[in-house]
């Protein structure tokens, strides 16, 4: 089993449509938690970022986390075509190691004009 | 602008050569990672260093070597030991002082086969 477990979709949606991305973890140990968005042929761009759980908003985008039950996920109201992408989410190591990140396999999503 | 430069964008190999891929940052990150995207696998550590001439192995890093000569660079090779080089790498950094921070990547090299 993978330690971070994602649904590659593909998801599409119309525009204007509320998008969930969700995530699920296994090690409990995991305390920060990112969505990364990837366009195509270009390097993952950072979203959001993290550490406790409930909610944190940014304009269009909400990241909720639920430690209980290793579970997060990115909201994306009014979607725009310019949000077709690939979703990775990304977990921290426990504090203070190097190593840092565990990702997601990503959820391709398109939004239809 | 402050950023992550991989070079080049597009890299062919040939049977038995071995290739380096380039990462320079300018963030004045401590830490730089090398990771390889296949399709629906996500991203796999390579190799990763805290601080300039050490590195540490990740997940995948047979048939790759690294150096970090410098703070600002961490040039990745892919030897001709690994089979299967096909895919696209990236490079992230991040600061490794006050607190968990978040990788940082560049736009990646695509690495192919001829």
């Amino acid at each position: 089993q993978k330690e971070v477990e994602q649904d590659p979709g593909p998801l599409s949606v119309p525009e204007g449509a509320i998008v969930s991305l969700n995530c699920t973890y296994s090690n409990s140990a995991f305390q920060y938690f990112m969505w990364y968005r990837q366009y195509s042929r270009k390097g993952p761009e950072l979203l959001m970022y993290t550490y406790s759980s409930g909610n944190k908003e940014d304009g269009r985008f909400t990241a909720q986390v639920d430690k209980s039950s290793k579970y997060i996920s990115l909201f994306i109201r009014d979607s725009q075509p310019s949000d077709s992408a690939t979703y990775l989410c990304a977990m921290s190591s426990p504090p203070g190691s190097a190593r840092q990140l565990t990702f997601g396999s990503g959820t391709q999503l398109t939004v239809l004009p | 602008d402050g950023g992550i430069t991989q070079s080049p964008k597009y890299l062919f190999r040939k049977e038995g050569q071995n290739v380096t891929l380039s990462c320079e940052q300018n963030l004045n990150h401590d830490a730089m990672y090398w990771y390889r995207q296949d399709p629906g696998q996500g991203l796999r550590l390579i190799y990763y260093s805290q601080i300039v001439n050490d590195f540490q192995k990740g997940d995948i890093a047979e048939g790759y070597s690294v150096s970090r000569e410098k703070k600002e660079s961490f040039p990745l090779t892919v030897t001709s030991a690994q089979k299967n080089p096909t895919a696209f790498y990236l490079c992230a950094s991040r600061y490794a002082t006050g607190g968990n921070q978040p990788q940082h990547f560049g736009d990646g090299t695509r690495l192919s086969i001829l």
